[in-house]
């Protein structure tokens, strides 16, 4: 089946370390997103990417940092300089190309850091 | 650029009743909009999108949504709700920046009761 993972389904880190958050699409989608969401706040975009080795910042990339190495991943590193990193992340993916940009997902990694 | 507003941030209806869950947006081109579902603790699944042609589009589970340009609103209905239907909607709409990005609103949770 085609489809988007992410893993782990819950991470628990201590403050002051960087914890790196896995995504992979087998769907041969050309655009990969990161988004955050905490509650009552919607989904806010941290990064995207449209193309391999390029990756462009979202509303709010500031403690987050990406890569984009190959087709089908598309890791997200949540930095000790995020200030409030605890919260519930969801990667998505789309095809770029001529149709109505409906972004898929992914089931979701449930950070906690302490 | 875009914005999306969902008027409400809990809608509660009885198993049966009518559902109507509000979407405006904004948007300096013609919009693409789009309209989501999330179940707790998993990623969001498209329920119907709007790209061009017809105004009133149908989706999955019985929900259906219609496009107004003069009003600016895309809302969701589904004519009788049922306990499965409990769980967060976010509308989002496409477009403005030539990108395949997608701004969300900050979602509106359905509770249904017996």
């Amino acid at each position: 089946d085609g489809g988007i993972t992410q893993s782990p389904k819950y991470l628990f880190r201590k403050e002051g370390q960087n914890v790196t958050l896995s995504c992979e699409q087998n769907l041969n989608h050309d655009a990969m997103y990161w988004y955050r969401q905490d509650p009552g706040q919607g989904l806010r975009l941290i990064y995207y990417s449209q193309i391999v080795n390029d990756f462009q910042k979202g509303d709010i990339a500031e403690g987050y940092s990406v890569s984009r190495e190959k087709k089908e991943s598309f890791p997200l590193t949540v930095t000790s300089a995020q200030k409030n990193p605890t919260a519930f992340y969801l990667c998505a993916s789309s095809a770029v190309h001529g149709i109505s940009y409906e972004q898929y997902f992914g089931p979701g990694t449930r950070l906690t850091v302490t | 650029a875009q914005s999306v507003t969902q008027l409400g941030s809990h809608v509660s209806v009885s198993e049966g009743a009518l559902v109507l869950l509000r979407c405006n947006y904004s948007s300096s081109v013609p919009p693409y909009l789009f309209w989501y579902v999330q179940y707790p603790n998993q990623g969001l699944q498209l329920l119907l999108k709007y790209t061009t042609g017809a105004t009133l589009v149908k989706g999955i589970n019985g929900f259906e949504a219609e496009f107004k340009k003069s009003e600016t609103s895309f809302h969701l209905t589904k004519p009788s709700a049922h306990m499965s239907d409990a769980a967060e909607y976010f509308c989002a709409v496409a477009g403005d920046s030539g990108y395949s990005t997608l701004t969300f609103g900050k979602g509106t949770m359905l509770l249904v009761s017996p």
